[in-house]
């Protein structure tokens, strides 16, 4: 059984410019979450998708957008790149359910100049 | 009210000794009480969680205690060793598959 992957594992834009973020699920797993951790913070959640739909939203503007696939991959898409996006993009896949677990993978760092 | 606060902001701990991390919430809807373990660069690991119908939930060297009237929740770590040191994250959520609200984090250090 696999775990959740992520890449790239780091990448450096420069303002205004367009990131795209991958991640794909752990094994089983129909649901993946996606949070954004600044340094020195906790994660803080941007959204979730399930069965390749949008099923919750933080409070992040709609520049922050996503995709799901088929095979329950996902994407998060960043437009406009703020310095203030730098930070820790952790992705997180579960089965969607009452009481499963979300298991983390090891993130991508993005760093905005 | 949907914010969850930790305490203390970093820890230092004799290696053998107990490790106590707190935590509390606000939002009575909250169901699902995780820790989650970070170390530099890498994903958070879920460590041990806790549901509200329980006090205390033990796995190992690690307890959460809960107070449903104080509403808050701490994270005991016993006999801390060296490898223990890492970044901990307390959080909550409705439920273990919807939005974590997470704590600041504790970052813990464990001396030999």
């Amino acid at each position: 059984e696999t775990g959740v992957t992520q890449s790239p594992t780091h990448l450096i834009k420069t303002r205004g410019q367009q990131v795209t973020l991958r991640c794909s699920s752990q094994s089983g797993h129909n649901t993946v979450s996606w949070y954004q951790q600044a340094l020195g913070q906790g994660p803080q959640f941007i959204f979730q998708y399930y069965r390749e739909e949008e099923n919750g939203r933080g409070n992040f503007p709609p520049r922050f957008s996503g995709l799901q696939f088929p095979n329950y991959s996902s994407e998060l898409n960043v437009n406009a790149l703020e310095l203030d996006d730098s930070a820790l993009y952790l992705c997180a896949s579960s089965r969607q359910g009452r009481g499963d677990t979300q298991y983390f993978g090891p993130g991508t760092r993005l760093t905005v100049l | 009210q949907q914010q969850v606060k930790q305490s203390p902001q970093s820890l230092i701990v004799q290696k053998g000794g107990i490790s106590i991390i707190n935590c509390a919430y606000e939002n009575t809807a909250f169901d699902y009480f995780p820790w989650y373990q970070q170390f530099p660069g890498k994903g958070p690991a879920l460590l041990i969680a806790i549901r509200p119908d329980v006090s205390e939930k033990k796995e190992g060297r690690f307890t959460i205690s809960f107070n449903k009237s104080a509403k808050q929740f701490s994270l005991h770590i016993m006999d801390s060793q060296p490898g223990d040191s890492a970044t901990y994250f307390c959080a909550a959520s409705p439920d273990s598959n919807y939005q974590l609200i997470w704590g600041a984090g504790t970052k813990l250090i464990i001396k030999p």
